[in-house]
């Protein structure tokens, strides 16, 4: 089975500070995302990734950077959190040249 | 702009019914098709995919692809109070590896 971790569950901080969001996967897969959830909005597309070092800016990425240096992790970062980024964050992963994603738990940020 | 659109419901069905969940897409050079099933405060989990149209059964559910008319359907046959969960339907609008979600349908299963 597919498996995608994040770092942690729930994560408190803020403003002002600098967030870090970890996200691992373990099936070899090329391909990795970032996504933002909110009520009302759905889900928003952040940032993603095909290969190690090369990143794309998604339908918000305004506020965030990411990176990734291995390819089983991307990691996602807030330069200078806001209370306006408190969400619920998920990371995804898929193959490369399919679109078939699978999905991390989730981490509830909030911001205060 | 291209989108994907569902019903927000809730839409509710007595334990035993079969479910019907639509979404329509905007893309016609859209190739994958996709729904997850997200309870809440979890993840999304991937229920379905479908790629051609037809349908394509997997145990109580069926998935429904028109491409001429971009529609895509999910059917959930003797729902259970378990099934009572949001489902998103995402679409890979021109034929990208990424995926747009829609905001997705609740569905109640009421016992």
């Amino acid at each position: 089975d597919v498996k995608v971790t994040q770092s942690s569950r729930y994560l408190v901080k803020r403003t002002g500070e600098k967030v870090f969001l970890e996200c691992v996967q373990d099936m070899d897969h090329e391909n990795m995302f970032w996504y933002r959830q909110d009520p009302g909005l759905g889900l928003r597309l952040i940032y993603f990734s095909y290969d190690v070092k090369m990143k794309e800016k998604g339908d918000i990425p305004e506020g965030y950077s990411v990176s990734r240096e291995k390819k089983e992790r991307f990691s996602l970062i807030l330069e200078s959190a806001s209370t306006n980024q408190t969400s619920m964050y998920l990371c995804a992963s898929s193959r490369a040249g399919g679109a078939e994603q699978f999905f991390g738990p989730g981490t509830r940020l909030t911001v205060l | 702009q291209k989108e994907v659109e569902q019903n927000s419901g809730p839409l509710s069905v007595p334990e035993g019914a079969i479910a019907s969940l639509n979404c329509t897409y905007s893309d016609r050079v859209s190739q994958s098709f996709f729904w997850y099933r997200q309870y809440s405060g979890k993840s999304p989990e991937l229920i379905m995919s479908i790629y051609s149209n037809g349908d394509k059964e997997d145990g109580r559910f069926t998935a429904q692809l028109n491409k001429a008319s971009q529609y895509v359907s999910l059917l959930i046959r003797d729902s259970q109070p378990s099934d009572s969960a949001t489902y998103l339907c995402a679409v890979n609008l021109g034929g990208y590896s990424t995926l747009t979600f829609g905001k997705g349908t609740m569905l109640l299963v009421s016992p």
